[in-house]
C-alpha cells in the first residue's frame, strides 16, 4: 500500500534550519511528483510547490523561494524540504503529498499525504 | 493566479441531514478540480477529483458537481465521522495548485 512517511516534529531557534523528509513506500517513487503543502497554526492550506522526482526539477510557489529547497534521493525513495533562516512564521505543519494520476493518465488532485510534520520556530 | 473562494465559512448541520457546500473559482478551471477533508490533527484526505469523481474508498453519500467556476461537494446524510475541515483546490492552472479556504462543517 502507498506510504508517505515524514520526520518528526521539529523545535528550532529563528534563523537555524531544518530539513523535513518524506519517505514513500508502496509504489514507484519516481512516477509520481510530490509537491509540498504548509498550514500554520489554525489556517488553511497553501501549497508551496513540486518537485519532479524523475528529473529532480523543482517549482516553487510564490513566497516559497530563496529560504526553501526541496530536494530527492531517489536510492532512498525520500523526499525532502529544507528550510533556512527560519523566521517565526514559519512555524506551521508541513505536508508531502503525492500528485495524483487516475487510470486515463489525467491529473487527479493530491492522492497521499504524508502525516506531516510541526515544525515550530521560537527563541 | 486563481483564486478560489468557498462557502460559507462554516456550516452547521445535524447528523442525517443533507450539507451543500461551495467552492468558487475566480476563472474557469475546467473539471480540474477537487474536495478534500481534513479531521483535527490528521492530514487531509483527497475526496473528489474531476469534479465528480469519487476517490478510492470514498462512501457514495459524497458526490461532486459542477464545472467551469462553480462546485458543489454535497454529502447526503452526515454521519458523525464528517464533521470536519472541506477545502477545494484547482488544478487546472498552475502553478500555484491553489486552494480554497475551507469550510468547517460542525454539527448543529
Amino acid at each position: 500500500q502507498v506510504q508517505l512517511v515524514q520526520s518528526g516534529s521539529e523545535l528550532k531557534k529563528p534563523g537555524a534550519s531544518v530539513k523535513v523528509s518524506c519517505k514513500a513506500s508502496g509504489y514507484t517513487f519516481t512516477s509520481y511528483a510530490m509537491n509540498w503543502v504548509r498550514q500554520a497554526p489554525g489556517q488553511g492550506l497553501e501549497w508551496m510547490g513540486w518537485i519532479n522526482t524523475n528529473t529532480g526539477n523543482p517549482t516553487y510557489a510564490q513566497g516559497f523561494t530563496g529560504r526553501f529547497v526541496f530536494s530527492l534521493d531517489t536510492s532512498v525513495s525520500t523526499a525532502y524540504l529544507q528550510i533556512s533562516s527560519l523566521k517565526a512564521e514559519d512555524t506551521a505543519v508541513y505536508y508531502c503529498a503525492r500528485d495524483g494520476v487516475a487510470a486515463a493518465g489525467t491529473i487527479m488532485g493530491f492522492d497521499y499525504w504524508g502525516q506531516g510534520t510541526l515544525v515550530t520556530v521560537s527563541s | 493566479e486563481i483564486v478560489m473562494t468557498q462557502s460559507p465559512a462554516t456550516l452547521s448541520v445535524s447528523p442525517g441531514e443533507r450539507a451543500t457546500l461551495s467552492c468558487r473559482a475566480s476563472q474557469s478551471v475546467s473539471s480540474n478540480l477537487a474536495w478534500y477533508q481534513q479531521k483535527p490533527g490528521q492530514a487531509p484526505r483527497l475526496l473528489i477529483y474531476g469534479a465528480s469523481t469519487r476517490a478510492t474508498g470514498i462512501p457514495a453519500r459524497f458526490s461532486g458537481s459542477g464545472s467551469g467556476t462553480e462546485f458543489t461537494l454535497t454529502i447526503s446524510s452526515l454521519q458523525s465521522e464528517d464533521f470536519a475541515v472541506y477545502y477545494c483546490q484547482q488544478y487546472n492552472n498552475w502553478p500555484p495548485n491553489t486552494f480554497g479556504q475551507g469550510t468547517k462543517l460542525e454539527i448543529k
